[in-house]
């Protein structure tokens, strides 16, 4: 496709159900990044892949949260147990490598999960 | 650690005043520095890319400027109109690494 796309767009789980969040990048992007973004503040890095290697997993909350890229191209982000603080709009985003192109992020429309 | 600001956290302005947002950061070793708008319940759309190397960049009635020397960077908007309400966020890609360091964005209303 022209653009990030996301999946699913919205999701409600129970507290203690485990969800997965699907993120498919740009063709060609090597670079793949997820955010998470709480209501009415900016997104917060949570991990970044080059290609199928998961290079900085330094923003993941907790070790509830796992993301793969097995491929380098279908990136998931699998949140465990779910907690009401998960609750947020995950956003995944992908670019270029540098130095071929500008180091643009071009993000999806984010997944927006809801916790009760 | 990078920290990047945005001043105003809100601001509503009638149609067709000209209108500065501001992004200050932390750390002046950035690759590039990027403004996005973000309209409720949407993800991200990029508006402008400075390098840099760069010292401003226009796109229509947008202008961006970067300052790295004093850590800051600044959205002016030409004759806003009702369709530019939304929210606009600076992100600062630094050298050390790849993410992006976002800002918590300014909620623009331009009012009719």
């Amino acid at each position: 496709g022209a653009g990030v796309s996301q999946s699913p767009r919205y999701k409600v789980a129970k507290r203690g159900q485990d969800v997965a969040l699907r993120c498919d990048p740009i063709s060609g992007h090597v670079s793949l990044f997820w955010y998470q973004q709480a209501l009415g503040q900016g997104p917060e890095f949570l991990t970044y892949f080059q290609n199928e290697a998961q290079l900085d997993k330094s923003g993941l909350p907790s070790d509830r949260f796992f993301a793969e890229r097995p491929e380098g191209s279908v990136s998931t982000l699998k949140i465990q147990r779910t907690q009401q603080e998960d609750s947020a709009v995950y956003l995944c985003a992908s670019s270029l490598m540098r130095p071929v192109g500008t180091g643009e992020l071009f993000f999806g429309e984010g997944s927006r999960l809801t916790v009760l | 650690k990078q920290e990047v600001t945005q001043i105003p956290a809100a601001l509503s302005v009638p149609e067709g005043e000209n209108l500065v947002l501001n992004c200050s950061f932390t750390d002046s070793a950035i690759y590039n520095l990027q403004w996005f708008r973000q309209d409720p319940g949407k993800g991200l759309t990029s508006l402008l890319l400075i390098q840099s190397s760069q010292r401003e960049q226009t796109s229509g009635r947008l202008n961006a400027s970067l300052d790295k020397s004093s850590g800051r960077s600044t959205l002016y908007i030409a004759a806003s109109q009702p369709g530019d309400s939304a929210t606009y966020l600076c992100a600062v890609r630094s050298n050390a690494g790849n993410m992006l360091t976002f800002g918590g964005g300014t909620r623009l209303m331009v009012k009719p």
